[in-house]
């Protein structure tokens, strides 16, 4: 069975700081990893991907994440924290088996910014 | 502007009420699912449907149910609401043949007294 371990359910920085989540999975198969955003009040979006290919993705709003399948990881960075990057963060896993895909989630990383 | 919408935004119900929040997207996808977001708990999957006239049960389905008569429309119901529905609800549809990634809607946040 898959699944998804977001280490840190709170994490604070400082506004110019790196910014750095932490994600791990297990799965069975070669997965499809996710990062999403959520901002407050609002529903989720898509930040990034990985499917195949390039194990560094590129996302949204200067967010990248790279897969490391010896790690099983795929940790979010940005390298300059912005005041308007405080939002709820998921990790997730795609259970990719056929058409029933659905996605595994971790539990989220809360991210504040501070001026 | 295209997306899902969902109805009511908010709303407080009294325990023992039937409740349906409503689902509509129009981007032509195939899969929908509804969420409950809680505290703690992240995202769990309630209901899906892969293609309109199918539904199936996600992790927590007790005290819900779906219909999809189309492929727009994804409703759940509460039949009969309880405290423990308190929560914020969400529905999110997926692209045909895409790699998983979800759109979703603005939520519903449900409060049952």
């Amino acid at each position: 069975a898959q699944s998804v371990t977001q280490l840190g359910s709170h994490v604070s920085v400082s506004e110019g700081a790196l910014v750095l989540l932490r994600c791990n999975y297990s799965s069975s198969v070669p997965p499809y990893l996710f990062w999403y955003v959520q901002y407050p009040n609002q529903g989720l979006q898509l930040l990034l991907k990985y499917t195949t290919g390039a194990t560094l993705v590129k996302g949204i709003n200067g967010f990248e994440a790279e897969f490391k399948k010896s790690e099983t990881s795929f940790h979010l960075t940005k390298p300059s924290a912005h005041m308007s990057d405080a939002a709820e963060y998921f990790c997730a896993v795609s259970d990719h088996a056929g058409n029933n895909r659905k996605l595994i989630w971790g539990l989220g990383t809360s991210l504040a910014v501070n001026p | 502007i295209a997306g899902i919408t969902q109805a009511p935004t908010s709303q407080i119900l009294a325990a023992g009420r039937r409740m349906t929040l409503r689902c509509t997207q129009d981007m032509r996808h195939n899969a929908m699912y509804w969420y409950r977001q809680d505290l703690g708990l992240g995202l769990r999957l309630i209901h899906y449907s892969n293609t309109a006239g199918t539904t199936g049960k996600g992790e927590v389905p007790d005290g819900y149910s779906v219909s999809r008569a189309n492929t727009d429309d994804f409703p759940l119901t509460l039949a009969s609401a309880v405290p423990s529905q308190t929560s914020v609800y969400f529905c999110a549809s997926r692209p045909t043949g895409s790699s998983g990634e979800l759109f979703f809607g603005e939520g519903s946040r449900l409060t049952v007294l």
